[in-house]
């Protein structure tokens, strides 16, 4: 099974600040990794698929670039409603393995 | 609108049986492959199951070989999920989930509300 390996585990920041996840492989996938943001009680939400492609009435403050098994999640200037969890997970092959989440707090 | 609405989660016993449905509705529920994900509390995700359109393909997560099995009725537009020989490690809520396009390879578009599994004595 590939395993992701997703980083940092919690990460605490101002509104307006720009933040950045990663999320690492243990064998390449190509493009096909998601990014998700869950808040709490609530399902995971899809923000961006393929690596790196916007998902319909996402806002444009979130990017994802990346190839192969180096990824990242980029919030370019954080809204109060973009504290949550954040999860990448890879869909290349099966087992679609998660990352274990990020946790994005207000300083 | 695409739904997708979960039921049969509960407390049972381990090495006890459930089976979760999910109705879904919206879509042509018979052109997309059908996961179940679940969340232990306070844990991450896990991705559990997937199924073909037509059933012909199911893939599982190592810890739950042999004892889950995924299915799906299309003419009922439902995914089901048999769980057998329950553990206190499977306790957690488990989502229905849509691939996003009609292949294999597809992130998850649209997730139901949840259902909490309770393994204990």
């Amino acid at each position: 099974a590939i395993r992701i390996t997703q980083s940092p585990s919690s990460l605490s920041a101002s509104t307006g600040d720009r933040v950045t996840i990663t999320c690492r492989a243990s064998q390449g996938v190509t493009s096909y990794l998601a990014w998700y943001q869950q808040k709490p009680g609530k399902a995971p939400k899809l923000l961006i698929y393929a690596a790196s492609t916007l998902q319909s009435g996402v806002p444009s403050r979130f990017s994802g670039s990346g190839f192969g098994t180096d990824f990242t999640l980029t919030i370019s200037c954080l809204q109060s409603e973009d504290f949550a969890t954040y999860y990448c997970q890879q869909y290349y092959s099966h087992p679609h393995t998660f990352g274990q989440g990020t946790k994005l707090e207000i300083k | 609108e695409v739904q997708l609405v979960e039921s049969g989660g509960g407390l049972v016993q381990p090495g006890g049986s459930l089976r979760l449905s999910c109705a879904a509705s919206g879509f042509t529920f018979s052109s997309y492959w059908m996961s179940w994900v679940r969340q232990a509390p306070g844990k991450g995700l896990e991705w559990v199951a997937s199924i073909k359109q037509d059933g012909s393909e199911k893939y599982y997560v190592d810890s739950v070989k042999g004892r889950f099995t995924i299915s799906r009725d299309n003419a009922k537009n439902s995914l089901y999920l048999q769980m057998n020989s329950l553990r206190a490690e499977d306790t957690a809520v488990y989502y229905c989930a849509r691939g996003r396009q009609p292949r294999i390879a597809a992130a998850i578009d649209y997730w139901g509300q949840g259902t909490l599994v309770t393994v204990s004595s």
